[in-house]
C-alpha cells in the first residue's frame, strides 16, 4: 500500500508567481483534501474534491484553486502569490468525507 | 460554525508519568473526532478517531481518548509517557451536519516528555 506522496519538497516563488503543488493519494483512496499551515498554527481546510468534484471549500480566495484526476491524484494552484501564501501546505486522502485523512510530508512553500 | 479549542500551548510531563492533552469541540450536529501527531519537518499522523459507541476509544502507540458529549470534550490520555512522544499534537472536528465542510483543526499542543 503506498501512501500520500506529494512534490515538490520545498519551492521558492516570488510575489505575483503562479505554483502548481501535486499530491499522489493512497491506494484505493477516492478523497483528496488540501491544508495550508502556516508556522506555528494548525491545518486550515483549503478544499476538498471527491471523485472529481470540488466537496467543499474553506475561507480562501478563488486564485486557489484545484483539480483532482481520475487515477485521484491531484493538484493545488496558487496564482498571484502574496507573502502571506508562505506555509506548509498539506495534502490528505481518505476514503470518504468523514474517514481519517492520512497526510504526505507538505510541501513548503516560501513566497519573497 | 464547528471549531475546536485546544487550551494549552505545551504541556510538560516526566517520562513515565500519565499525560493529557486537552481538547474541547464545539459542533452543530454530531462530531466525528480525531486526533493527529505531527514530528518536525513531517505530515500529520493519525492517532485515533471517534464517531460513535464507546467513548473510550483505543488508538495508536497506547494512546486513548475520551469523548465527553456534556462537557464537549475530547481529552487524548497515555498512561505512561515516552520521550518519543515529544511532538505537536492536534485534536480535529468533523461535523456530520456540515456538508461540505472539512476537518477543523485546533492550534495544537506542544507536548514534551522530559527524561
Amino acid at each position: 500500500e503506498t501512501g500520500v506522496t506529494q512534490s515538490p519538497t520545498h519551492l521558492i516563488k516570488t510575489r505575483g508567481q503562479q505554483v502548481t503543488l501535486r499530491c499522489s493519494s493512497q491506494s484505493g483512496h477516492n478523497t483528496v483534501s488540501w491544508y495550508q499551515q502556516a508556522l506555528g498554527q494548525g491545518p486550515q481546510f483549503i478544499f476538498q474534491y471527491y471523485r472529481e468534484e470540488e466537496n467543499g471549500r474553506g475561507n480562501f480566495p478563488p486564485r486557489f484553486s484545484g483539480l483532482q484526476f481520475p487515477n485521484y491524484s491531484s493538484e493545488l494552484n496558487v496564482n498571484a502569490l502574496e507573502l502571506d501564501d508562505s506555509a506548509l501546505y498539506l495534502c490528505a486522502s481518505s476514503s470518504g468525507s468523514y474517514n481519517e485523512q492520512f497526510f504526505g510530508p507538505g510541501t513548503r512553500l516560501t513566497v519573497l | 460554525a464547528q471549531s475546536v479549542a485546544q487550551p494549552e500551548d505545551q504541556v510538560n510531563v516526566a517520562e513515565g508519568n500519565p499525560l493529557t492533552v486537552k481538547c474541547t469541540y464545539s459542533v452543530s450536529g454530531n462530531p466525528y473526532l480525531f486526533w493527529y501527531v505531527q514530528y518536525p519537518n513531517r505530515g500529520l499522523q493519525f492517532l485515533l478517531k471517534y464517531i460513535t459507541g464507546d467513548n473510550l476509544v483505543k488508538g495508536s502507540y497506547g494512546f486513548e481518548a475520551e469523548f465527553n458529549k456534556s462537557q464537549t470534550s475530547f481529552h487524548l490520555k497515555k498512561p505512561s509517557a515516552l520521550v518519543s512522544d515529544s511532538a505537536l499534537y492536534f485534536c480535529a472536528v468533523r461535523d456530520d451536519g456540515n456538508y461540505g465542510q472539512n476537518f477543523v483543526f485546533g492550534p495544537g499542543t506542544r507536548l514534551s516528555v522530559l527524561p
